[in-house]
């Protein structure tokens, strides 16, 4: 088992659907936790961080963690065509100079 | 800025060459990072430096990966006699000291062995 679950999908919306992406992880030391969105043939770009538990929110984007559950997610209000990528949860159990465990990744279409 | 630079993007190999990456990282980060993203993959850590200092390569997955950084910069990551399944992204990323752990990735090389 890895140590950071993700399911690959794909998932395709609608345009203006609201979508949930989640993971799930083992390692109960992990305390800093990411949301990377990766476009097709480029690397990976920061969208969401937080630390330990609770709830942070960006513009359209909502990130949450339950570490009771050792469960994250992130939620993408009035999604757009140009969200469809690749989304991927990462996690580290310190701040700095430690890698980054990241899952598979979801890929998401929105269609309009 | 910048942000991190990667060269080449795409390298193609005959399995049992050996092969060269290159990173830039972006100006005075002194952390550096290489990943290893296999196809439908997320990235998987490989080497960890802070300035000229490589701190962690347990993710090297043999002796035929090897990183240095030898003046605290760029990067470079050789794979030595390389085999097909060393076929992947190679992604480079680098970090501020004074950041949290958000670390700014390059756009990759990807790798093809044949």
């Amino acid at each position: 088992q890895k140590e950071v679950e993700q399911d690959p999908g794909p998932l395709s919306v609608p345009e203006g659907a609201i979508v949930s992406l989640n993971c799930t992880y083992s390692n109960s030391a992990f305390q800093y936790f990411m949301w990377y969105r990766q476009y097709s043939r480029k690397g990976p770009e920061l969208l969401m961080y937080t630390y330990s538990s609770g709830n942070k929110e960006d513009g359209r984007f909502t990130a949450q963690v339950d570490k009771s559950s050792k469960y994250i997610s992130l939620f993408i209000r009035d999604s757009q065509p140009s969200d469809s990528a690749t989304y991927l949860c990462a996690m580290s159990a310190h701040q700095a100079g430690t890698a980054l465990i990241f899952g598979k990744g979801t890929t998401l279409s929105v269609s309009s | 800025g910048a942000g991190v630079s990667q060269s080449p993007r795409y390298k193609v190999a005959k399995r049992g060459q050996d092969v060269a990456l290159r990173c830039d990282p972006i100006s005075g980060h002194v952390s550096l990072f290489w990943y290893q993203q296999a196809l439908g993959q997320g990235p998987e850590f490989l080497t960890y430096f802070q300035n000229e200092a490589q701190l962690d390569k347990s993710g090297l997955p043999s002796d035929r990966f090897f990183a240095e950084r030898p003046e605290g910069s760029v990067s470079t990551l050789k794979i030595q006699r390389t085999q097909q399944e060393d076929s992947a992204v190679y992604l480079c990323a680098s970090r501020d000291k004074s950041s949290y752990n958000e670390q700014f990735f390059g756009p990759g090389t990807r790798l093809t062995v044949l």
